[in-house]
């Protein structure tokens, strides 16, 4: 099993949906978790943190369920701004001590107009 | 600050042969990284440092290594290209927030080719 999980996509939807992707991660001692987005060909960037109790900047919305050790992140009124890969990433401490970031494979959104 | 920089952008290797990427960060971060990313896959962690002087080996490092000799500098090194090498290699670094949540600092990365 892969320590981080995502549905790849892709999620074709129209401007202005909803769209929500979902991602599981497998070690119960993760410790911090991220939402990053990735363009096509460029670095992965900070989207946002996913806080316990929940987090939402503007249009987007991150929960985490630890119970489940699921992430989710929300996009409210698409925007074709918005078409990109999503990167679940999951900090944990690694065998030697040490805090390191694992990346699931990312979900493929499209937004079209 | 120019954020974390890395050259060159593109490199094509013949098999055998060696080279260095280069990576340098302006934020005085302490941790850095060297990730590689395969097409439609995520990100794959080869070494990293979170000091000078101080790395350590990440998933994938057989085929690398690297050095830490300041705080903004963390070349990587391929030694005898082979064709899975093939992939693009991004540097980031990071420094511990209040949370600790240890949020990363990517550069455009370096797309390398061996053949």
């Amino acid at each position: 099993r892969k320590e981080v999980e995502q549905d790849p996509g892709p999620f074709n939807v129209p401007e202005g949906a909803t769209v929500a992707f979902n991602c599981t991660y497998s070690n119960s001692a993760s410790q911090s978790f991220f939402w990053y987005r990735q363009d096509c060909r460029k670095e992965p960037k900070l989207l946002m943190s996913v806080y316990s109790s929940g987090n939402e900047d503007g249009r987007f919305t991150a929960q985490l369920n630890r119970a489940s050790q699921y992430i989710s992140l929300l996009i409210r009124d698409s925007k074709l701004s918005d078409s990109a890969t999503y990167l679940c990433v999951v900090n944990k401490i690694n065998a030697t001590g040490r805090r390191a970031l694992t990346f699931g494979s990312g979900t493929r959104l499209q937004v079209q107009p | 600050n120019a954020g974390v920089t890395q050259t060159p952008k593109f490199r094509i290797l013949k098999i055998g042969q060696s080279m260095t990427l280069q990576c340098t960060q302006d934020m005085n971060h302490n941790y850095m990284y060297w990730y590689r990313q395969d097409p439609g896959m995520g990100l794959k962690l080869i070494y990293y440092s979170v000091g000078a002087g101080i790395t350590d080996k990440g998933e994938v490092p057989n085929g690398y290594n690297v050095s830490r000799s300041t705080t903004e500098d963390f070349p990587l090194r391929l030694e005898l290209a082979a064709p899975s090498q093939t992939s693009v290699y991004f540097c980031a670094s990071s420094s511990p927030t209040r949370t600790h949540s240890y949020e990363q600092y990517f550069g455009p990365g370096t797309r390398l080719t061996v053949t």
